[in-house]
């Protein structure tokens, strides 16, 4: 299943919303996680089940989507959310697939 | 806290082989499938290998089926990646990851990383 992340960068103001899309080949339910990369550190999972939150994650970020359509919502972005974050599908496996990644920048 | 500690990387040379270690502490390893992700510099996360929490069952990634090998170690709580007949296309920084409870395909909790160079 290949996933594709669109846009590539998205620029954001303090304070703003920011809306990420994942897109999969094909159906895959809910079977969607958001990993975030701040620069130079491993990933975190952030969303699994297309919509929960993993533990300790901030109420800003939200997941929402079914099917082949997704999105991640940042809302209040901050700086320290500047990251790269990536989608990965679950529902067909093996390989698990990653998209190429959203680059988010103040 | 629940922490994975890699190891093992270094430059190796095209053709050899190199073993990776991921040490896991401060939850129970003898339930928890552990996967390995790698990212090529300045590339995305590609997926590599997952074993299951017994043991019995692991999967490779297209890309490294047959010369990559994933196990584990209860009594040291470690898994290990040996990585045979390495090409350029290895090189990458090499992070190992426990599943969520439940889920065997969400990676909950990652390491630090641990880069391997092939050249």
């Amino acid at each position: 299943t290949v996933m594709t992340q669109f846009p590539a960068t998205l620029s954001v103001s303090p304070g703003e919303s920011a809306t990420l899309s994942c897109r999969a080949s094909q159906r895959i339910d809910t079977n969607l996680a958001w990993y975030q990369q701040t620069p130079g550190q491993a990933p975190r999972l952030l969303i699994y089940g297309a919509s929960n939150r993993a533990t300790g994650i901030p109420a800003r970020f939200s997941g929402s989507g079914f099917g082949t359509e997704f999105t991640l919502l940042i809302n209040n972005l901050q700086s320290e959310d500047v990251a790269v974050y990536y989608c990965q599908q679950y529902h067909t496996w093996p390989p698990v697939t990653f998209g190429g990644g959203t680059k988010v920048e103040i | 806290q629940e922490q994975l500690v890699e190891s093992g990387g270094g430059v190796v040379q095209p053709g050899k082989s190199l073993t990776l270690s991921c040490k896991t502490s401060g939850f129970v390893f003898r339930r928890s499938g552990v996967h390995w992700v790698r990212q090529a510099p300045g590339k995305g996360l590609e997926w590599v290998a997952v074993i299951s929490s017994d043991g019995s069952t692991s999967h490779y990634a297209e890309s490294v089926q047959g010369r990559f090998t994933i196990s584990r170690d209860e009594s040291k709580s470690t898994v290990f990646l040996r990585m045979d007949r390495v090409n350029s296309d290895d090189t990458a920084v090499y992070y190992c990851a426990k599943d969520a409870p439940g889920d065997f395909w969400i990676m909950a909790v990652w390491g630090h990383g641990t880069t391997v160079i092939v050249s």
